[in-house]
């Protein structure tokens, strides 16, 4: 199975607005309600951000949010913070009841 | 606390054997659906396999199918990953992951991981 898109790389100034897109099919992102997005800093563990394609679990910043159109969805960071330099991953249930991951994106707070 | 704490990992020859480990506590670990999830040096996650919570079902992802064996003891609060014939494309910090959501892969609460090594 290959991974779903993200680009794979992002900037943005602090204080600003971005966005890291997920790209996958009717088979997995299209399908179903189950993305999620992750974070991970350098040689740390990941970190659940968002669940169900836009929930925040208790405890994120709600400067983090996700969305869903047709096969893509996406993270929005708003207000960019100097710790928000990290990588993100997408995840998505799958019509094989298994999850894909994305590729990853890394994003640099300039 | 809520916590996953991996073990078992090291250098091991191509074709050998390893078990990891993932002791969980702070939560009723035998409610919980859990996973195994790898990262290879400079590379992106890829989930390798889970189990449900009573140990009854799993699945594994393509890669590792017929090599990796999911398992857990409830009693033990412990999840298991055993790996034979071992290549050197395993080379991964293999992370454990709880399932918070009963089988739709929303992972909220993972391990540090364990760091395996496959090479000659």
């Amino acid at each position: 199975q290959s991974a779903l898109t993200q680009p794979a790389s992002v900037s943005g100034s602090p204080g600003q607005s971005i966005t890291i897109s997920c790209t996958g099919t009717s088979s997995d992102v299209g399908g179903y309600n189950y993305v999620s997005w992750y974070q991970q800093h350098p040689g740390k563990a990941p970190k659940l951000m968002i669940y169900d394609v836009s929930n925040r679990p208790s405890g994120v910043s709600n400067r983090f949010s996700g969305s869903k159109s047709g096969n893509t969805a996406s993270l929005t960071i708003s207000g960019l913070q100097a710790e928000d330099e990290a990588d993100y991953y997408c995840s998505s249930y799958t019509s094989s009841s298994t999850p894909r991951f994305g590729g990853g994106t890394k994003l640099t707070v300039l | 606390e809520v916590q996953l704490v991996e073990s078992g990992g090291g250098l091991v020859q191509p074709g050998g054997s390893l078990r990891l480990s993932c002791a969980a506590s702070g939560f009723t670990f035998s409610s919980y659906w859990m996973h195994w999830v790898r990262q290879a040096p400079g590379k992106g996650l890829v989930w390798v396999s889970h189990i449900n919570s009573d140990g009854s079902g799993t699945s594994y992802a393509d890669s590792v199918k017929g090599r990796f064996t999911i398992s857990r003891d409830n009693a033990k609060n412990t999840l298991y990953l055993q790996m034979n014939s071992l290549r050197a494309e395993d080379t991964a910090v293999y992370y454990c992951a709880r399932d918070d959501s009963g089988g739709y892969y929303v992972m909220d609460v993972w391990g540090k991981g364990t760091t395996v090594t496959v090479s000659s």
